[in-house]
């Protein structure tokens, strides 16, 4: 069964702070995706990554950078989080070459910020 | 750039009532079109993509590039059809990258 692991569930954390979220997939994908998913908003994607040490900005990238050192790890860090990045987060991985459309999703993290 | 509107936010139905979800988009090229699904409590996952032509959990999208739609829908509704449904666009060799819609939730009452 394929799986992509989100680390935190829940995280509570306080406006400044640096906030870490991991995803890891065990499938030896290419591709991984951070994706914020707001009521009314949909998915908007934040950052995306095609290759280790790869990274290319989505639709939002502003206020989280990312890192891919492995490739079944890719990390979103919120360098000082703000209140309006409350949200949850998805990440998610799909092969490279298939171009299916099919992406694989973690279960999500659900940051809150006060 | 590409658009994907999904323009209602909540469809709420009786059993055996038949279902469509609207989806249009906007894309120069030739996209390639999905519909995600996420049930209460579980994760996001593929319902079904155009280029299969297939029928997944009773439901049907045909791709209409005269009207730029990728309508989802279900002749009889059932309970278990109650989630969230998106609807995705992929640039044709765009390597998964997909824009989403908003979103629509789908109750379906007994």
């Amino acid at each position: 069964d394929v799986k992509v692991t989100q680390s935190s569930r829940y995280l509570v954390k306080r406006t400044g702070e640096k906030v870490f979220l991991e995803c890891v997939q065990d499938m030896d994908h290419e591709n991984m995706f951070w994706y914020r998913q707001d009521p009314g908003l949909g998915l908007r994607l934040i950052y995306f990554s095609y290759d280790v040490k790869m990274k290319e900005k989505g639709d939002i990238p502003e206020g989280y950078s990312v890192s891919r050192e492995k490739k079944e790890r890719f990390s979103l860090i919120l360098e000082s989080a703000s209140t309006n990045q409350t949200s949850m987060y998805l990440c998610a991985s799909s092969r490279l070459a298939a171009n299916t459309g099919e992406l694989f999703f973690g279960e999500g993290s659900r940051l809150t910020v006060l | 750039a590409q658009r994907v509107t999904q323009p209602e936010k909540l469809l709420s139905v009786f059993k055996g009532a038949p279902v469509e979800l609207k989806c249009n988009y906007s894309y120069s090229g030739s996209p390639e079109l999905f519909w995600y699904v996420q049930y209460s409590r579980q994760r996001l996952q593929l319902l079904l993509r155009h280029i299969s032509r297939e029928s997944i959990k009773g439901f049907t999208a045909d791709l209409n590039k005269g009207e730029t739609s990728f309508h989802l829908k279900k002749p009889f509704a059932q309970e278990e059809d109650s989630a969230m449904y998106y609807c995705a666009l992929s640039p044709s060799g765009a390597n998964s990258k997909l824009t989403f819609g908003k979103g629509i939730t789908l109750s379906v009452r007994p």
